[in-house]
């Protein structure tokens, strides 16, 4: 089955500069690949996607780049401020139905 | 509400109790997803249904784990002879419809502490 790797596992920037958070997966029948931002006490928020038929998606200060060939797949965030320290999880999932299989996390700490 | 709901928020059980938990999907949506989700890791998969039909159940750890989603929209988990390695956070997911590349939707969660 998929199994989707995700590095550091923390991260601190300061204020201002930017964050990149890397993953890899394993299965080469995966599509899609969603970012999601976990704050304490609550749900994963999907706060980017990004689909196998593109190489980059932006969002505002929020990107994601993919290579289907390498199998990985990053998070940009740039100009970070401290709402957006949190823990970030990369996952994906395959042609063959919807669940999404995630990695571990990266906590990611905005220094004043 | 408009999003993915489920209760307990929190639950403290003594080891051995059984436990359910229930999550009420987004209306309409076609897939719902468990995940657990332990202190400091990421979520991970437990089983999957779309309407009533459990698709998938590879991930529940063992046969104390059952879930259910009789009338294909509110599911519920249900944990026999809980155990402390039962300990997490039990997260409910939806999607708008069963094929690949839609959002997934997540519940805040229902904590469950094993004691």
């Amino acid at each position: 089955g998929e199994n989707v790797e995700q590095h550091p596992s923390t991260l601190s920037v300061q204020e201002g500069d930017s964050a990149v958070i890397k993953c890899t997966y394993s299965d080469s029948a995966s599509n899609y690949f969603p970012w999601y931002k976990q704050e304490l006490g609550k749900g994963p928020q999907l706060i980017i996607d990004i689909r196998s038929n593109v190489g980059e998606k932006k969002d505002q200060r929020i990107a994601v780049t993919l290579n289907k060939t390498a199998k990985h797949f990053s998070l940009h965030i740039t100009e970070t401020q401290p709402e957006d320290s949190a823990v970030y999880f990369c996952a994906a999932s395959t042609v063959r139905d919807d669940k999404i299989i995630f990695g571990k996390g990266t906590r990611l700490h905005i220094l004043p | 509400g408009a999003g993915v709901s489920q209760s307990p928020r929190y639950k403290v059980a003594k080891r051995g109790q059984d436990v359910a938990l229930r999550c009420d999907p987004i209306s309409g949506h076609v897939s719902l997803f468990w995940y657990q989700q332990a202190l400091g890791q990421g979520p991970e998969f437990l089983t999957y249904f779309q309407n009533e039909a459990q698709l998938d159940k590879s991930g529940l750890p063992s046969d104390r784990f059952f879930a259910e989603r009789p009338e294909g929209s509110v599911s519920t988990l249900k944990i026999q002879r809980t155990q402390q390695e039962d300990s997490a956070v039990y997260l409910c997911a939806s999607s708008r419809t069963g094929t690949s590349g839609n959002t997934i939707y997540f519940g805040e969660g229902s904590w469950l502490t094993v004691v």
